[in-house]
């Protein structure tokens, strides 16, 4: 069964540090790994897919790694904003099971 | 390009009752799936659809059923409300891959009270 970890629960930064969010899972057999952003009361928005195959996806100041081996995938948000503060969540689609698994979030909070 | 439409936003029922939800994808997307979010177990897969048939179940009792339409849009009903059900219930949709779903594309959520 795969399970999807994603610690701390909750951060604290100020305005304009890099900072590196952890996703980890233990099956390794994934199809593609999946970052999201979701606001207070809102849906989740997709920020980066990264498939088996692939090792990093960029879009603008954010960058994630996928090393399945080490069941590890990495959210880098480079000169972090207020504007970033929400709930970040990993999620992978794994073979085995056929369903999509979901981290139980990081709560960022970026200090002006 | 249109989103993932989720109606209604909010809603309030009483144990017992029953509740359909509903979800309109991206033009073209095929896959829709649903997810239950509540914040002692975060976000838990109910089910999947392709093509009107369900794919893939996720661990939730009877109660919770679904059904996609030839346009793609689906719907999810809960018979017997429980308290527990309380939650906000997202939809997604989605390309299909041969090798799993393609990226995903959720909606704003039905926010479901129980009372």
């Amino acid at each position: 069964k795969q399970e999807v970890t994603q610690i701390p629960a909750a951060l604290s930064v100020p305005e304009g540090e890099n900072l590196v969010l952890n996703c980890s899972f233990t099956d390794s057999a994934i199809y593609n790994l999946q970052w999201f952003r979701q606001d207070p009361g809102k849906g989740l928005t997709s920020l980066l897919l990264i498939q088996s195959s692939q090792r990093e996806q960029t879009s603008g100041r954010l960058n994630a790694s996928l090393d399945k081996s080490s069941g590890r995938s990495t959210l880098y948000i480079a000169a972090s904003q207020p504007g970033d503060s929400a709930t970040y969540l990993c999620a992978v689609w794994s073979g085995a099971n056929s369903k999509l698994t979901f981290g139980k979030g990081i709560t960022l909070s970026v200090r002006p | 390009k249109a989103g993932v439409t989720q109606t209604p936003r909010y809603l309030i029922k009483t144990r017992g009752q029953q509740v359909t939800l509903s979800c309109s994808p991206i033009s073209g997307h095929r896959s829709v799936s649903w997810y239950q979010q509540t914040p002692g177990q975060g976000l838990q897969f109910l089910f999947e659809y392709f093509s009107e048939t369900q794919r893939n179940k996720g661990n939730f009792p009877g109660r919770f059923s679904g059904r996609q339409f030839s346009n793609s849009r689906s719907e999810m009903n809960v018979s017997t409300l429980e308290l527990g059900d309380s939650a906000l219930y997202l939809c997604a949709s989605s390309e299909r891959l041969r090798t799993g779903t393609g990226e995903l594309f959720f909606g704003e959520g039905s926010r479901l009270t129980v009372l």
